[in-house]
């Protein structure tokens, strides 16, 4: 139980374009998904933190309009990268949770298999 | 606002050895902590995850221990094998499921 899934896993797209992810979770209700992107050797680092039905809440640094993300449903996330230019090359990874947070053990994320963004 | 220090940066043993893996964080204010695999190019793989009442969790070969109050876990791995080749991650929760990545550990297992 508790499979996250993303797509696409692999993109390569122009400068200029716009390129959406979707995070999914296959087989529980996430109220609570989490978007973090990973440069080459590098740790993740927490792009934004979203709920269903509610905006987004992003992390210091991170340009709200350049990152849109949408958390239509308990289930879809996604995560448009609008006017990606090459420095937005990088390991996209998203992760869900049942819980709203409070720190119980259902909080837990359960993190999808990633998608590798290259903008040329 | 928390920040994980992952020792050593890098490690390579020959096959066999019993290692540690070394995980400290700056406010011990956590729910749980949780230890994650990431194979080259690949996402997270779930090793253990830690709540804050216990003070270790053991999963086959894999034993990782938390100290709330020294900011401290510990990932020991025995008899390692070539297939434990891979980046460790120490990671825990803060308030709102807030997870906070430490750099990792490159481990290298020698046949």
């Amino acid at each position: 139980g508790a499979v996250v899934s993303q797509h696409p896993s692999r993109v390569i797209c122009k400068s200029g374009t716009s390129v959406k992810i979707e995070c999914r979770s296959l087989d529980f209700q996430a109220t609570t998904m989490f978007w973090y992107r990973q440069f080459p050797k590098q740790s993740l680092m927490l792009m934004a933190t979203s709920n269903e039905g509610s905006k987004a809440t992003y992390e210091q640094g991170v340009e709200k309009d350049k990152f849109l993300i949408n958390h239509a449903s308990l289930t879809l996330s996604t995560l448009t990268v609008t006017s990606a230019h090459p420095e937005d090359s990088s390991f996209y990874i998203c992760s869900a949770s049942i819980g709203s947070g409070g720190g119980l053990g259902w909080d837990t994320q359960y993190f999808g298999p990633g998608t590798r963004l290259t903008v040329l | 606002k928390q920040e994980v220090t992952q020792i050593p940066a890098a490690l390579s043993v020959p096959e066999g050895e019993n290692l540690v893996l070394n995980c400290s964080f700056t406010d011990s204010a956590i729910y749980n902590l949780q230890w994650f695999r990431q194979d080259p190019g690949k996402g997270l793989t779930s090793l253990l995850l830690i709540q804050s009442s216990q003070r270790e969790q053991t999963s086959g070969r894999l034993n990782a221990s938390l100290d709330k109050s020294s900011g401290r876990s510990t990932l020991y791995i025995a008899a390692s094998q070539p297939g434990d080749s891979a980046t460790y991650l120490c990671a825990p929760y803060t308030s709102g499921s807030r997870l906070t990545f430490g750099e990792g550990t490159q481990l290298t297992v020698n046949p």
